[in-house]
């Protein structure tokens, strides 16, 4: 197993286009995270799956961002009609239910830029 | 909101000195990791702590748990330029809360 895999690391695009990226967790993990985080500062929890149910969102996620993982496996996160202030890193990590409190294993992450 | 205070912000030091960076909150947590993160890569998961008053070694780095599982700190012996980077504390609560991060830059 290669580990977190997110694609791609990165992402330049023009305000009120879309972006979508892919999250590939490590494959036994059932628990994944999406992350977003700004230059220096710490991550920002967004929201979690396990399996292929969504149990968390964050405040943060507004009505332009939407997640999935449809099989349980990967996971998608899209951002609709972007603006400048959605450009960060976004990183997704993955972990078992019995590890999740112990730690997660994240990804390189993808760096978006909106101009 | 950010739960989990650590200072200092940022950190420059020289080559062979030795540091502590803390993690401080309100709020007691399960548990508590650390993590490295360097420029353009996803968080590295240092360490754990679980148990009130634990404390970790890692090679130079000493990680300890506050009594009342409401802070932690991480002392760096001799830190040398390979140290450089983004260290966070992360709890867990009903959530998974990191800190505001402390940068070091080790001089060599």
């Amino acid at each position: 197993d290669t580990g977190v895999s997110q694609d791609p690391r990165h992402k330049i695009t023009k305000r009120g286009q879309n972006v979508t990226f892919r999250c590939d967790p490590i494959s036994e993990h059932n628990r994944l995270y999406w992350y977003r985080q700004t230059l220096g500062q710490g991550p920002e929890f967004l929201t979690y799956f396990q399996n292929e149910a969504q149990l968390e969102k964050s405040r943060l996620l507004s009505d332009r961002f939407s997640a999935e993982r449809p099989k349980g496996s990967f996971s998608t996160l899209e951002i609709q009609r972007t603006e400048q202030g959605d450009s960060a890193m976004y990183l997704c990590a993955s972990s078992t239910a019995l590890q999740g409190a112990y730690g997660y294993t994240f990804g390189s992450g993808t760096r978006l830029t909106v101009v | 909101t950010q739960l989990l205070e650590q200072s200092p912000q940022f950190l420059s030091i020289q080559e062979g000195e030795n540091l502590t960076v803390y993690c401080n909150s309100s709020s007691v947590f399960s548990s508590l990791q650390w993590y490295r993160q360097e420029p353009g890569e996803g968080p590295v998961l240092l360490v754990t702590v679980v148990t009130g008053g634990e404390v970790k070694k890692l090679k130079r780095l000493t990680f300890q748990f506050g009594d009342a599982r409401k802070d932690s700190s991480l002392h760096i012996t001799a830190a040398q330029p390979g140290d450089t980077g983004l260290y966070l504390c992360a709890g867990t609560g009903n959530q998974f809360y990191f800190g505001t991060g402390t940068s070091l830059t080790v001089i060599p």
